[in-house]
């Protein structure tokens, strides 16, 4: 199928500990991935991409990791801030296709 | 502000009214999307455009759906007899084809159907 999921809907950290959001997408042909934070009233704004070429990607305070072999993808942040406070989706482009395909969303919530 | 720009930020409207949303785009992105989202979920493909021509559109588009973006510029999506299960986010991305996938989306439509 073309499915993306995540394992957790919801995910509390301190501030200034690490974030890892997990992801599991089940199509084999897809050869690109997305991050995107959402805050509430506002539209999905892009974090960081990967390829399927690649196994990770570093952006300032984020990681993406990709794993093909079991179709995770996570996106680590670190030294979580209250401003990173979000839903994170991930989403995957199919080969061949133009459009992405979203997963359900995980809620970060950071607390002092 | 060179972002995505959508209006209205919210609609109101009764079952069984037309209801019409505006996009646009970033200016020098050719190609135009449209996605739905409702509460807790993940954006839903409806639809896209390469400059004027609508390439691709979901089994999610009904046919009291419809989108134009007749001078590969601004988009309009039009929803004739809404329904309550048409109350969502509606969102419009836009990217240039040739730098990858990468959407950069609207801050969205709220449409609530009474």
């Amino acid at each position: 199928g073309e499915s993306v999921g995540l394992h957790l809907p919801t995910l509390s950290v301190q501030e200034g500990d690490n974030s890892i959001i997990n992801c599991a997408y089940s199509n084999s042909a897809s050869d690109y991935f997305i991050w995107y934070k959402q805050e509430s009233g506002k539209g999905p704004q892009f974090i960081i991409d990967i390829r399927s070429n690649m196994d990770k990607r570093q952006g300032q305070r984020v990681t993406v990791l990709l794993n093909k072999t079991v179709k995770h993808l996570s996106l680590q942040i670190a030294a979580t801030q209250p401003g990173d406070s979000a839903v994170y989706f991930c989403a995957e482009n199919i080969g061949n296709t133009d459009k992405l395909i979203f997963g359900t969303g995980t809620r970060l919530q950071v607390f002092p | 502000d060179t972002g995505v720009s959508q209006n209205p930020r919210h609609k109101i409207t009764k079952r069984g009214q037309n209801v019409t949303f505006r996009c646009d785009p970033i200016s020098e992105h050719n190609r135009l999307y449209w996605y739905r989202q409702t509460l807790g979920q993940g954006p839903e493909f409806l639809t896209y455009f390469q400059n004027e021509a609508q390439l691709e559109k979901s089994r999610l588009l009904s046919d009291r759906f419809s989108a134009e973006r007749p001078k590969g510029s601004f988009s309009t999506l039009e929803i004739q007899r809404t329904e309550q299960g048409d109350s969502a986010m509606y969102l419009c991305a836009s990217s240039f084809r040739g730098s990858g996938e990468k959407l950069f989306f609207g801050s969205g439509t709220q449409l609530s159907v009474l």
